[in-house]
This record gives structure tokens, C-alpha cells and sequence, in this order.
């Protein structure tokens, strides 16, 4: 299958700053990424949905301006987490995907764990 | 509305036996595709098996195999000769040819917790 790399795996900033996460298609054009969220022994939740050059399309209740995401090229998305509370602290999960038919498979990235103190 | 059930929160299984872990759907579409996950403790989703709606044969994959019932409406996945390896979070996924906006994005079940015991 095709690899999906996501740095760092682990996090732990103070509250007020900032995080970086990076997510990366290793070996195929991701002309579509997504990012989640999971809460500890629950489902992903979809946070926003990312196409190379345009904005990220945000779910219902995500704040936008709170989590930033950037899909510059075909192979890299980053979503930051500004001005970071605890309760932001959460499992990250990005995964990508080479087009948007039915078919299309999403591949995940090893994921974020973000640690807010 | 479209939305994913696996109404087993927890199973187990004997190492070697076979499983089967239970999803259904719900969709007016005709078209769409569906796929099952497996999330060890290290976090990492892994892509197991993939079930189109016109596929007129149930998906196999190693000692993956999908249960693709139609006109029930489900997508059951079954692993033979289970390993202790095979103990994870499994989740059942859907997509539809219709979602609001164009990324279609998946729909996702709330998981199915299988441990292997030796």
C-alpha cells in the first residue's frame, strides 16, 4: 500500500503556543487530504478535508481559525493548532488519498499524539 | 442519512479460529464503496479490504475476506486463522457517490475491539 508519513508522532507544548503537524504522501500525489481527531477509544472524527491549492473544507464545529491547514503541494498538508489549550490535546490522524473516486482508498499517517499542559 | 453500524463494541476469539465482525450500512445511493481499517494500540490505521456496490463477487484479502450482503445492507469482515497479531480496533467505513461537497468523505463506524487469545 502506499505510504503516508506524519511528524512528530509525539507532542508536548505549553498552552498558548502553537503546534505544527506535518503530513506527508511518501511515494504517491495526494491530491486530497484529510485531517481527524480521536478521542481515546472512539472513532475518527473528521475535522477538515484538504485539496492541494485550495482551502480545507472545515467540518460543522471545527474552528477554522484555531486549527490552520495548508496543502501546498501534492505530497505535504500541515495542520497547526494555534494557541493550544489542554483540551486540544488529542490523537492526530491525517490520511491521504490520490482522488476522490468511490474506490479511492484513504491512507493514514502514523498519527499525532498532542499532550497540552 | 448515510451512516455505519457495528453494533459489537468488543469480541474475542481463540488464536487460529476464524472471526467475523459485524458492519451495516445505510444509503440511498446506489453507488459506494466500502472498506475496513485495523487500528493496533501504536495508533496507525491500516487499509485491510475494500467492497465496491457493483462488485459482483465479495472481496478477498490474504486471510481477509468481506461478507458483502447486499440487500441487508451489510459488509461483515471476516479473518481466518486468527493471530495474536490480529488483536486491534477494526473499523468499518463507508463512501457514497453523493456527499456534501465534493471530497466525499468517509463515514465511519464506532469500531469493533478484537483480541486473540492464545
Amino acid at each position: 500500500g502506499a505510504v503516508v508519513s506524519q511528524h512528530p508522532s509525539r507532542v508536548i507544548c505549553k498552552s498558548g503556543t502553537s503546534v505544527k503537524i506535518e503530513c506527508r504522501s511518501l511515494d504517491f500525489q495526494a491530491t486530497t487530504m484529510f485531517w481527524y481527531r480521536q478521542f481515546p477509544k472512539k472513532s475518527l472524527m473528521l475535522m477538515a478535508t484538504s485539496n492541494e491549492g485550495s482551502k480545507a473544507t472545515y467540518e460543522q464545529g471545527v474552528e477554522k481559525d484555531k486549527f490552520l491547514i495548508n496543502h501546498a503541494s501534492l505530497t505535504l498538508s500541515t495542520l497547526t493548532v494555534t494557541s493550544a489549550h489542554p483540551e486540544d490535546s488529542s490523537f492526530y490522524i491525517c490520511s491521504a488519498s490520490a482522488g476522490v473516486r468511490i474506490q479511492e482508498t484513504q491512507y493514514f499517517g502514523p498519527g499525532t499524539r498532542l499532550l497540552v499542559l | 442519512a448515510q451512516k455505519i453500524t457495528q453494533t459489537q463494541p468488543g469480541m474475542f476469539v481463540q488464536e487460529k479460529e476464524a472471526v467475523t465482525l459485524d458492519c451495516t450500512y445505510d444509503t440511498s445511493d446506489p453507488s459506494y464503496g466500502l472498506f475496513w481499517y485495523k487500528q493496533p494500540s501504536s495508533g496507525e490505521m491500516i487499509f485491510l479490504i475494500y467492497q465496491g456496490s457493483y462488485d459482483q463477487q465479495n472481496a478477498t484479502e490474504g486471510r481477509y475476506s468481506l461478507n458483502f450482503q447486499k440487500a441487508r445492507k451489510s459488509a461483515n469482515l471476516v479473518i481466518s486463522a486468527s493471530q495474536l497479531g490480529d488483536s486491534a480496533m477494526y473499523f468499518c467505513a463507508m463512501r457514497a457517490s453523493y456527499n456534501a461537497g465534493n471530497n466525499r468523505k468517509l463515514i465511519w463506524g464506532l469500531g469493533t475491539s478484537l483480541a486473540v487469545n492464545p
